[in-house]
């Protein structure tokens, strides 16, 4: 099955402790993006990646971090977690991003800092 | 300058009904892309439609369909005869050179529907 795929689905943790959000796809897809999704907000892009060691800054990359070694792994770091990083994560991943190319999400994480 | 302006915040709809979700954008590029997703209570967001800015004919997915008004703007779904399962929040997103391709999201809209 053609999926997106995100660890943990949710996760509370305190301030500063560095935590790893995976997220894998197993489309062969070139692109793939992380966003936030906060009430009221709509999603806010985090970092996106166009192919394998790509990786470019959306609108809200400060206090992340993403690496793209693999085509099919896309994973959000946080180093030192703030409560404002509470939040709603998705991934998501697209076979490339030009014309009615969909994104594909993955199921979401729940994060809360505390 | 807002890109993407949904304007309705909530709307309750009366099961059978059709619906129409209100997406106004903002692009002075010729060419781009419009999205519709739903995001049930589940959580999980759900492509739903599409519409290119050179397409001829407004965009349609069984229940969906897109009203598409170029000049003003505007990226409306709609979704006749609505079904409890139609409950969600519904996001309109678009995709231009502007954004370097990315897709910018409108702030979404709640959708109730009554039975």
């Amino acid at each position: 099955e053609a999926q997106v795929t995100q660890n943990p689905r949710y996760l509370i943790t305190v301030t500063g402790k560095k935590l790893t959000v995976t997220c894998s796809q197993n489309m062969n897809h070139e692109y793939m993006s992380w966003y936030r999704q906060d009430p009221g907000l709509g999603l806010r892009q985090i970092y996106y990646s166009m192919n394998v060691e790509v990786t470019d800054k959306g609108d809200v990359p400060e206090g992340y971090k993403v690496s793209r070694k693999e085509k099919r792994n896309f994973p959000l770091i946080l180093e030192s977690p703030s409560p404002n990083q509470t939040s709603l994560y998705f991934c998501a991943s697209s076979l490339s991003i030009a014309g009615v190319s969909e994104q594909y999400f993955g199921p979401g994480t729940r994060l809360t800092v505390t | 300058a807002q890109k993407i302006t949904q304007t309705q915040p909530g709307m309750f709809v009366q099961e059978k009904e059709a619906v129409t979700l209100d997406c106004t954008y903002d692009t002075s590029d010729p060419s781009y892309g419009l999205f519709w997703y739903k995001q049930p209570s589940s959580g999980e967001m759900i492509f739903l439609i599409y519409q290119g800015s050179y397409d001829q004919q407004n965009a349609t997915e069984g229940r969906y369909s897109l009203n598409f008004q170029k000049a003003r703007k505007s990226a409306n779904l709609v979704i006749s005869a609505s079904q409890l399962g139609d409950s969600a929040m519904y996001f309109c997103a678009m995709r231009d050179v502007d954004s370097n391709y990315q897709l910018i999201w409108g702030a979404g809209t709640k959708l109730i529907i009554k039975p």
